[in-house]
Parts: C-alpha cells; structure tokens; sequence
C-alpha cells in the first residue's frame, strides 16, 4: 500500500498568515492527490483534486502544489472560518489512502 | 442539488451484520463510481471500498476484504455495503462519497452513518 505522511500533525496560526502543509507519498503517484478539510462534526470537504486544481467553489486563497512524491497545501491568508483538519489523499492505486491529517487551529 | 445520504448505522455484537445503505441524487448516477470511506471517532480517514458505475468493479481496502460487500442498484440510485463478521475495530462513523472527474477524488460525500460494534 502507498502510505501518506503529512506534516505537521498539528499547528497553531493567526488569522492573516500564510499557512503551508506537506503531504508525502512513499512512491511516485504523479499528480493523483487529494486535499480535503474536514471541520468538527462534518463530513470532509473537497478542496484541491489532482494535486492542483481548485474545487468549484473552493476560496482562491486555497492551493496546491507537487507531483511524484512531495506535496504541498498552502492557504495564502487564513481567515478564521479555515480552521479545520486537513487531509491528503492518494487516488493513484487503491487502497486509495489518506495521510493521518493536519489539525489547525489559533495562535 | 448534489446529495448522498447514508442510513443504516446502528449498535451490533462482535460477529454480527449489517448493511449500509447510500442514497444519490442530483445527479446521474450510474455515470458514477461510489466509494465509502470510515472514520473512528477522533480518528483520520480510512479509505474502505469502492464500487464502478456499472457495479463491475469492486475494490477494498485489506481490513475488510472478505468481509464486507460492496454493491449498486443503478435503478434505485443507491449503493449498498453489507458488513459480515464486524470488529470491534470497525466502529465508526461510514460515509458515502462520489467519485468527481479530477483525478478520482471524491467531490460529494454523505453525513455519514455511524456503526458501533460492542459487547
């Protein structure tokens, strides 16, 4: 199975900032990756599908970045309704495997 | 609008079975791959199974091969898992999702249907 290792696990941050979270996947898996954010009680939410195209609807403050094993979510100035658990998720070969999640909260 | 809807969840022994159920639409459904997706309370997400437009092609993550049965009814516009031989350790919350054009993400996904496997 292809495992997906994000980091950080967890980070504090002010509204305003620009936020980068990574996303690693043991082999090569092109530009098949996934980030979805999921807010307490909710189910997860497409943000950003083959690596870097936006969901419709999706702020464009939201972005993403990478192929082959390195990825990255950026979101360019955090407002405070962005605080959330962030997933990366492999769709290049089943088991189609999530990464353990970055939680974001307030500095 | 786009919807899913999960039902099916419920409190069962070790052993027993359950089936799930996902209910589509908004859209056309048999255009589509399902997948469902589960979640242990304070947990990441685990990828679980998936299933073709057309039900030809099954695929399961190794924790419930042999176990569990995905299935779609296009007619219905529905898609079905039934859960044999439950563990403790798949407790959690089931959700549906479907499949969107970009890569094989999952663009829409249910509220989820909670299972809880206990003695």
């Amino acid at each position: 199975d292809i495992q997906m290792t994000q980091s950080p696990a967890s980070m504090s941050a002010s509204v305003g900032d620009r936020v980068t979270i990574t996303c690693r996947a043991s082999q090569t898996i092109s530009t098949y990756l996934n980030w979805y954010q999921q807010k307490p009680g909710k189910a997860p939410q497409l943000l950003i599908y083959a690596a870097s195209s936006l969901q419709s609807g999706v702020p464009s403050r939201f972005s993403g970045s990478g192929s082959g094993t390195h990825f990255t979510l950026t979101i360019s100035r955090l407002e405070a309704e962005d605080l959330a658990t962030f997933y990366c998720q492999q769709s290049y070969r089943t088991p189609y495997t999530f990464g353990q999640g970055t939680k974001l909260d307030l500095k | 609008e786009v919807l899913l809807v999960e039902s099916g969840g419920a409190v069962v022994h070790p052993g027993g079975s359950l089936r799930l159920s996902c209910a589509a639409s908004g859209f056309k459904f048999d255009d589509y791959m399902i997948h469902w997706v589960r979640q242990i309370p304070g947990k990441g997400l685990e990828w679980v199974a998936l299933i073709s437009w057309d039900g030809g092609d099954t695929q399961y993550a190794d924790s419930v091969r042999g176990r569990f049965t995905i299935s779609r009814d296009n007619s219905k516009n529905a898609v079905q898992v039934e859960m044999n031989s439950l563990k403790t350790e798949d407790t959690a919350v089931y959700y549906c999702a479907k499949e969107g054009i970009g890569g094989s993400s999952l663009d829409v996904w249910g509220k989820g249907t909670t299972v809880t496997v206990s003695s």
